[in-house]
């Protein structure tokens, strides 16, 4: 069963703007990861947070974790028609890793040159 | 550093019959995953092997059974294939140490 939700289910902006999507699970976690998926190929791992930790940056990307909301959000900074693909955020339960990752559905994000 | 190899990329079979799909870790990762991925949905875990052993499942039927090998490639089986297990069948390799998983290009299985 899916772990929650991405928000929205897809995005189109211009290039050069700034993409932000939203995650949110149901159980405890031990940290939380987001991966981008072109064309239904495979996936990518982007950035990990911990479950201690509220922020992270990478790059263009930058990921917030709100465990008393069980949400999540990836922004990418100043878009480009690369980023065009479809990203998941997947949670590793506290339990540990035997019990694989968690994904959301995903949002298909499309940026227009 | 090689990433993680899937084998074949493409496969039609006919309902009721048996597939193997195949996987090679990525260089010194030894835990391997395997997921399942329906069209316009999110990857869900079918199970996880570490030194040759499974370690974790997700919420599949026994017809999908996997093995590791020594080398930590893997396999995944699955058994009297339904029209349902249409998909991409992704694999992941892991190191026991580390929670970040590297991802095979995956399988499309079509079941006709």
């Amino acid at each position: 069963s899916q772990q929650g939700e991405e928000d929205p289910q897809a995005l189109s902006i211009q290039e050069g703007e700034n993409a932000t999507m939203n995650c949110s699970y149901k159980t405890s976690i031990n940290n939380l990861q987001w991966y981008r998926q072109n064309s239904g190929r495979g996936l990518v791992h982007l950035i990990l947070i911990r479950s201690n930790e509220r922020e992270k940056h990478s790059g263009r990307l930058r990921v917030t974790l709100d465990t008393s909301k069980k949400s999540s959000s990836l922004l990418i900074t100043a878009s480009r028609a690369a980023d065009t693909a479809s990203y998941f955020c997947a949670t590793a339960s506290k339990g540990g890793g035997a019990d694989g990752l968690t994904f959301g559905k995903g949002t298909h994000l499309i940026i227009q040159p | 550093e090689t990433g993680v190899t899937q084998s074949p990329t493409h496969l039609i079979k006919t309902r009721g019959q048996q597939v193997t799909l195949r996987c090679s870790s990525q260089s010194g990762h030894n835990t391997v995953s395997w997921y399942q991925q329906a069209l316009g949905q999110g990857p869900q875990f079918i199970f996880q092997y570490y030194r040759e052993e499974e370690n974790g499942r997700g919420n599949f039927p026994p017809r999908f059974s996997g093995l590791q090998f020594p080398n930590y490639s893997s396999e995944l089986n699955v058994n009297a294939l339904e029209l349902d297990d249409s998909a991409l069948y992704l694999c992941a390799s892991s190191s026991a140490e580390v929670t970040r998983y590297t991802f095979g290009s995956g399988t499309r299985l079509t079941v006709v």
